[in-house]
């Protein structure tokens, strides 16, 4: 089991260019979830899907659209990347309410000129 | 969600157990207290979770107050590899939308 995968690990975009982050997992889970961590900060969530076929906005939407491409594989999109945007981006995925604890991805690190 | 109050940081030394508190006097009962840590540059590992009761796993142990105002995770006997920050959470079991809300975390160095 690779658990919860993300690709790219490392980016860098100009100000202004689109990018889409993947995430995938392999346990079956019905939930996953985006989160942003800015230097020094804790987690913030972006978007989360609490089953497929459905998405809601987490605490720091703007700037940000999400996909729930099948059961296994959540995208998040940048149309327009800012430098605000700047952070690693983590990817979660859980099974509620059997195994409420969400696993993490290794992240994605993301920096915008 | 309840907000939590963690310290800022703490230093342990390796092989003796480390204490983490954690205040969350506005949790409301049907609210649990999750443990997370992060260990530098990795995305986040759960830890251990409990509801009123006192828990243990193989990684740590969780005392939660009979008030349930406050906690403190223990990792029994500490290594150099469980330097890392740690994440006290409160929040409700939702079946949709398992939401996390993290804080500012405890940032523990294990020395040796």
């Amino acid at each position: 089991n690779a658990g919860v995968t993300q690709t790219p690990k490392f980016q860098v975009l100009k100000t202004g260019q689109s990018m889409t982050l993947q995430c995938a997992q392999d346990m079956n889970h019905n939930s996953m979830y985006w989160y942003r961590q800015d230097p020094g900060m804790g987690l913030r969530l972006i978007y989360y899907s609490a089953s497929e076929g459905t998405t809601d906005k987490g605490e720091v939407p703007n700037g940000y659209n999400v996909s729930r491409l099948n059961k296994r594989e959540f995208s998040l999109r940048l149309e327009s990347a800012a430098p605000s945007q700047t952070s690693v981006y983590f990817c979660a995925s859980s099974e509620p309410p059997r195994r409420n604890e969400q696993f993490f991805g290794p992240g994605t690190r993301l920096t915008v000129l | 969600d309840a907000k939590t109050t963690q310290p800022t940081s703490m230093d342990c030394a390796e092989g003796r157990a480390a204490n983490l508190p954690c205040n969350h006097s506005t949790i409301s009962g049907n609210e649990y207290v999750y443990w997370y840590r992060q260990i530098h540059s990795q995305g986040p590992q759960y830890i251990i979770h409990g509801l009123k009761n006192n828990e243990t796993n193989e990684m740590a142990s969780l005392i939660i107050t009979e008030d349930r105002k406050s906690s403190t995770l223990i990792l029994p006997h500490a290594t150099l590899r469980d330097t890392a920050v740690y994440y006290c959470i409160v929040r409700v079991d939702y079946a949709a939308g398992n939401k996390l809300t993290f804080g500012g975390g405890t940032r523990v160095l294990v020395k040796p």
